[in-house]
Protein backbone atom coordinates (compact mmCIF):
# COMPACT_ATOMS: atom_id res chain seq x y z
CA UNK A 1 0.00 0.00 0.00
CA UNK A 2 1.01 3.69 -0.47
CA UNK A 3 2.93 4.82 2.50
CA UNK A 4 5.21 7.65 3.67
CA UNK A 5 8.32 7.81 5.77
CA UNK A 6 10.28 10.71 7.26
CA UNK A 7 13.49 11.38 9.35
CA UNK A 8 12.85 10.87 12.97
CA UNK A 9 13.52 14.23 14.76
CA UNK A 10 13.58 16.46 16.70
CA UNK A 11 15.88 18.06 14.64
CA UNK A 12 17.51 21.25 16.30
CA UNK A 13 19.64 23.68 14.77
CA UNK A 14 20.79 27.37 14.97
CA UNK A 15 19.14 30.35 13.19
CA UNK A 16 20.40 30.64 9.53
CA UNK A 17 21.30 27.39 9.69
CA UNK A 18 20.61 24.84 6.04
CA UNK A 19 17.59 22.91 7.03
CA UNK A 20 16.97 19.17 4.95
CA UNK A 21 14.13 17.10 6.28
CA UNK A 22 14.05 13.55 4.48
CA UNK A 23 10.85 12.15 3.51
CA UNK A 24 10.60 9.02 1.26
CA UNK A 25 7.13 7.50 -0.03
CA UNK A 26 5.88 4.23 -1.63
CA UNK A 27 3.10 4.32 -3.85
CA UNK A 28 1.06 2.87 -7.29
CA UNK A 29 0.33 5.01 -9.56
CA UNK A 30 2.03 9.18 -9.73
CA UNK A 31 0.17 10.91 -6.33
CA UNK A 32 0.48 14.52 -5.22
CA UNK A 33 3.30 15.15 -3.05
CA UNK A 34 2.92 17.71 -0.22
CA UNK A 35 4.46 18.89 2.80
CA UNK A 36 2.31 19.86 6.00
CA UNK A 37 3.27 21.74 9.00
CA UNK A 38 2.10 22.47 12.43
CA UNK A 39 2.78 25.29 14.69
CA UNK A 40 2.26 24.62 18.61
CA UNK A 41 -1.70 24.36 19.38
CA UNK A 42 -2.58 25.02 15.76
CA UNK A 43 -4.08 22.37 13.23
CA UNK A 44 -2.17 21.52 9.82
CA UNK A 45 -1.06 23.73 7.40
CA UNK A 46 -0.02 23.51 3.57
CA UNK A 47 3.31 24.45 3.38
CA UNK A 48 4.20 23.47 -0.26
CA UNK A 49 3.14 20.78 -2.87
CA UNK A 50 4.26 19.01 -6.20
CA UNK A 51 1.81 17.32 -8.23
CA UNK A 52 4.26 15.77 -11.00
CA UNK A 53 7.92 14.48 -11.28
CA UNK A 54 10.83 17.17 -11.14
CA UNK A 55 7.95 19.73 -10.09
CA UNK A 56 9.75 21.82 -7.36
CA UNK A 57 7.12 23.41 -4.38
CA UNK A 58 8.31 26.28 -2.64
CA UNK A 59 6.95 28.77 -0.13
CA UNK A 60 8.07 31.12 2.30
CA UNK A 61 12.12 30.29 1.83
CA UNK A 62 11.06 26.37 2.06
CA UNK A 63 11.35 23.96 -1.35
CA UNK A 64 11.25 20.24 -2.34
CA UNK A 65 11.47 18.75 -5.40
CA UNK A 66 9.48 15.49 -6.26
CA UNK A 67 12.12 12.62 -7.24
CA UNK A 68 10.41 9.72 -8.87
CA UNK A 69 13.68 8.09 -9.73
CA UNK A 70 14.72 7.93 -6.03
CA UNK A 71 11.01 8.40 -4.64
CA UNK A 72 11.70 11.41 -2.51
CA UNK A 73 10.63 14.64 -1.57
CA UNK A 74 12.95 16.23 0.99
CA UNK A 75 12.41 19.42 2.35
CA UNK A 76 14.93 22.44 2.00
CA UNK A 77 15.41 25.40 3.63
CA UNK A 78 18.49 27.64 2.80
CA UNK A 79 18.64 29.69 6.52
CA UNK A 80 15.67 28.56 9.04
CA UNK A 81 14.54 31.13 11.99
CA UNK A 82 13.34 30.54 14.92
CA UNK A 83 9.67 31.23 13.73
CA UNK A 84 10.10 27.57 11.74
CA UNK A 85 9.92 25.87 14.72
CA UNK A 86 7.68 23.07 14.21
CA UNK A 87 6.57 20.03 13.57
CA UNK A 88 6.82 19.00 9.15
CA UNK A 89 4.87 16.22 8.05
CA UNK A 90 5.29 14.96 4.40
CA UNK A 91 2.27 13.39 2.64
CA UNK A 92 1.23 12.23 -0.24
CA UNK A 93 -2.10 11.61 -2.57
CA UNK A 94 -3.25 10.20 -5.63
CA UNK A 95 -5.11 12.57 -7.69
CA UNK A 96 -8.86 12.46 -7.57
CA UNK A 97 -9.62 12.96 -4.19
CA UNK A 98 -8.40 9.93 -2.30
CA UNK A 99 -6.89 9.87 1.21
CA UNK A 100 -4.07 11.79 2.28
CA UNK A 101 -1.44 9.64 3.46
CA UNK A 102 0.89 11.39 6.29
CA UNK A 103 4.17 10.58 7.79
CA UNK A 104 4.80 10.71 11.40
CA UNK A 105 6.19 13.65 11.43
CA UNK A 106 9.62 15.60 12.50
CA UNK A 107 9.89 18.06 15.14
CA UNK A 108 11.90 21.54 13.97
CA UNK A 109 13.58 23.38 16.97
CA UNK A 110 15.64 26.53 16.24
CA UNK A 111 17.43 28.36 18.77
CA UNK A 112 18.18 32.13 18.72
CA UNK B 1 -13.04 33.83 5.12
CA UNK B 2 -13.80 31.55 7.69
CA UNK B 3 -11.91 28.58 7.78
CA UNK B 4 -12.37 25.52 9.21
CA UNK B 5 -14.30 24.96 12.67
CA UNK B 6 -14.38 22.41 14.87
CA UNK B 7 -16.22 21.92 18.17
CA UNK B 8 -15.37 21.32 21.06
CA UNK B 9 -11.77 22.02 21.51
CA UNK B 10 -11.21 19.73 24.88
CA UNK B 11 -13.65 17.23 26.30
CA UNK B 12 -13.05 14.59 28.65
CA UNK B 13 -14.98 11.32 28.87
CA UNK B 14 -14.80 7.84 30.17
CA UNK B 15 -14.60 4.30 28.88
CA UNK B 16 -17.41 3.09 27.67
CA UNK B 17 -19.25 6.56 26.74
CA UNK B 18 -20.10 8.04 23.66
CA UNK B 19 -18.53 10.85 21.48
CA UNK B 20 -19.85 13.50 19.02
CA UNK B 21 -17.58 16.02 17.44
CA UNK B 22 -18.26 18.71 14.89
CA UNK B 23 -16.70 20.37 11.84
CA UNK B 24 -17.99 22.77 9.73
CA UNK B 25 -15.52 23.12 6.26
CA UNK B 26 -14.42 26.09 4.51
CA UNK B 27 -16.50 28.13 2.90
CA UNK B 28 -16.67 26.37 -0.69
CA UNK B 29 -15.65 22.71 -0.24
CA UNK B 30 -17.58 19.75 -0.49
CA UNK B 31 -15.70 17.15 1.10
CA UNK B 32 -14.75 16.45 4.55
CA UNK B 33 -11.84 14.14 5.77
CA UNK B 34 -11.13 13.34 9.45
CA UNK B 35 -8.30 12.12 11.05
CA UNK B 36 -6.92 10.92 14.73
CA UNK B 37 -3.68 12.00 15.86
CA UNK B 38 -1.96 10.38 18.75
CA UNK B 39 0.10 12.41 20.70
CA UNK B 40 3.69 12.46 18.51
CA UNK B 41 2.36 10.71 15.41
CA UNK B 42 1.15 11.73 12.13
CA UNK B 43 -2.64 12.23 11.28
CA UNK B 44 -4.10 8.80 10.60
CA UNK B 45 -7.27 8.92 8.01
CA UNK B 46 -10.60 7.85 9.63
CA UNK B 47 -13.10 8.38 6.78
CA UNK B 48 -14.25 11.14 4.46
CA UNK B 49 -17.66 11.96 2.95
CA UNK B 50 -18.69 14.01 -0.49
CA UNK B 51 -22.28 14.37 -1.35
CA UNK B 52 -23.27 13.18 2.05
CA UNK B 53 -21.91 9.69 1.86
CA UNK B 54 -18.66 7.77 3.48
CA UNK B 55 -16.60 7.58 0.01
CA UNK B 56 -13.44 6.44 1.82
CA UNK B 57 -12.50 4.91 5.13
CA UNK B 58 -9.50 3.75 7.02
CA UNK B 59 -8.54 1.34 9.45
CA UNK B 60 -10.86 2.08 11.97
CA UNK B 61 -13.18 -0.42 13.70
CA UNK B 62 -17.22 0.25 13.55
CA UNK B 63 -17.19 2.54 16.51
CA UNK B 64 -16.17 5.40 14.25
CA UNK B 65 -19.54 6.80 12.29
CA UNK B 66 -19.97 10.14 11.04
CA UNK B 67 -22.36 11.64 8.84
CA UNK B 68 -22.50 14.55 6.29
CA UNK B 69 -25.17 17.28 6.54
CA UNK B 70 -26.97 19.09 3.04
CA UNK B 71 -24.81 21.94 4.03
CA UNK B 72 -21.23 20.38 4.04
CA UNK B 73 -20.87 20.45 7.61
CA UNK B 74 -19.79 17.13 9.36
CA UNK B 75 -19.75 14.82 12.54
CA UNK B 76 -17.69 12.06 14.24
CA UNK B 77 -19.40 9.56 16.43
CA UNK B 78 -17.35 7.14 18.40
CA UNK B 79 -19.07 4.63 20.50
CA UNK B 80 -18.16 2.66 23.30
CA UNK B 81 -14.71 4.94 23.98
CA UNK B 82 -11.47 3.14 25.03
CA UNK B 83 -8.32 4.60 26.29
CA UNK B 84 -6.79 4.11 23.60
CA UNK B 85 -8.83 6.88 21.74
CA UNK B 86 -7.51 9.75 23.30
CA UNK B 87 -5.88 11.88 20.85
CA UNK B 88 -6.38 15.11 18.71
CA UNK B 89 -8.96 14.51 16.03
CA UNK B 90 -8.88 16.85 13.25
CA UNK B 91 -11.28 17.90 10.76
CA UNK B 92 -9.85 18.67 6.93
CA UNK B 93 -11.92 19.67 4.43
CA UNK B 94 -11.19 20.00 0.56
CA UNK B 95 -12.80 20.52 -2.78
CA UNK B 96 -13.53 17.47 -4.59
CA UNK B 97 -11.78 17.53 -8.48
CA UNK B 98 -11.28 14.99 -10.58
CA UNK B 99 -7.44 16.26 -11.35
CA UNK B 100 -4.88 17.93 -9.32
CA UNK B 101 -3.94 18.25 -6.15
CA UNK B 102 -6.08 17.73 -3.42
CA UNK B 103 -5.41 20.12 -0.93
CA UNK B 104 -6.75 19.72 2.36
CA UNK B 105 -7.59 22.67 5.20
CA UNK B 106 -7.46 21.52 8.35
CA UNK B 107 -9.23 22.96 11.35
CA UNK B 108 -7.43 23.17 15.09
CA UNK B 109 -8.60 20.06 16.55
CA UNK B 110 -10.97 18.23 19.13
CA UNK B 111 -8.32 16.91 22.09
CA UNK B 112 -10.92 14.20 23.55
CA UNK B 113 -9.26 12.81 26.60
CA UNK B 114 -10.32 9.25 28.03
CA UNK B 115 -10.06 8.26 31.30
Amino acid sequence: GNSVTQMEGPVTLSEEAFLTINCTYTATGYPSLFWYVQYPGEGLQLLLKATKADDKGSNKGFEATYRKETTSFHLEKGSVQVSDSAVYFCALSRTGGFKTIFGAGTRLFVKA
Amino acid sequence: DAGVTQSPTHLIKTRGQQVTLRCSPKSGHDTVSWYQQALGQGPQFIFQYYEEEERQRGNFPDRFSGHQFPNYSSELNVNALLLGDSALYLCASSLRTGTGANVLTFGAGSRLTVL
